[in-house]
């Protein structure tokens, strides 16, 4: 069974510039979750998509936004880019929405804003 | 406002020793806990998991245990190998919310 894959898989944009990463889960996983690694800050969630509705959501400003479609393949969306979002963008699949410890990990976007 | 928190970035033990690596969480609303294992350029892989209404679990060589009190949880690996070398991330989940920490840095010398 294939994993989670992730495109693309570097990104380098300049601030102020939006971007759009997308997550491919694996077959039969309908839960998406989407969480941005920092150095500072380790793993932080953004939020998780079930059957095409966004579930929960952390704590991250309305620049950053997601989409599932109905094949369960969801994109991530990041307005007006600013040098702070410059990080790892990891997805995980999951069978249900909370399958916090049988979700897979993607290998993530590294994204760097100049 | 970091609710999960390791306060060590990095670790070093000597293969066959035991490594114990520490996570502290502020909200008393988490009821599940878990550990997540990384290797470079690799997504986080999950490795073990606690709920609240136990002080120990078990599999394997990795142990966690949780001290609600305290609200802390460790996550303990006898014996250590050099295969263990990876970044670990303890993570809390409660009231439909879900924090990770910063991780620890492990490194297991031959």
């Amino acid at each position: 069974k294939a994993g989670v894959t992730q495109t693309p898989r570097y990104l380098i944009k300049t601030r102020g510039q939006q971007v759009t990463l997308s997550c491919s889960p694996i077959s039969g996983h309908r839960s998406v979750s989407w969480y941005q690694q920092t150095p500072g800050q380790g793993l932080q969630f953004l939020f998780e998509y079930f059957s095409e509705t966004q579930r929960n959501k952390g704590n991250f400003p309305g620049r950053f936004s997601g989409r599932q479609f109905s094949n369960s393949r969801s994109e991530m969306n990041v307005s007006t880019l600013e040098l702070g979002d410059s990080a790892l963008y990891l997805c995980a699949s999951s069978l249900a929405s909370g399958d916090t410890d049988t979700q897979y990990f993607g290998p993530g976007t590294r994204l760097t804003v100049l | 406002d970091q609710q999960v928190k390791q306060n060590s970035p990095s670790l070093s033990v000597q293969e066959g020793r035991i490594s114990i690596l520490n996570c502290d969480y502020t909200n008393s609303m988490f009821d599940y806990f878990l550990w997540y294992k990384k290797y470079p350029a690799e997504g986080p892989t999950f490795l073990i998991s606690i709920s609240s209404i136990k002080d120990k679990n078990e599999d394997g060589r990795f142990t966690v245990f949780l001290n609600k009190s305290a609200k802390h949880l460790s996550l303990h690996i006898v014996p250590s190998q050099p295969g263990d070398s990876a970044v670990y991330f303890c993570a809390a989940s409660g009231s439909n919310q879900f924090y990770f920490g910063t991780g620890t840095s492990l490194t297991v010398i031959p």
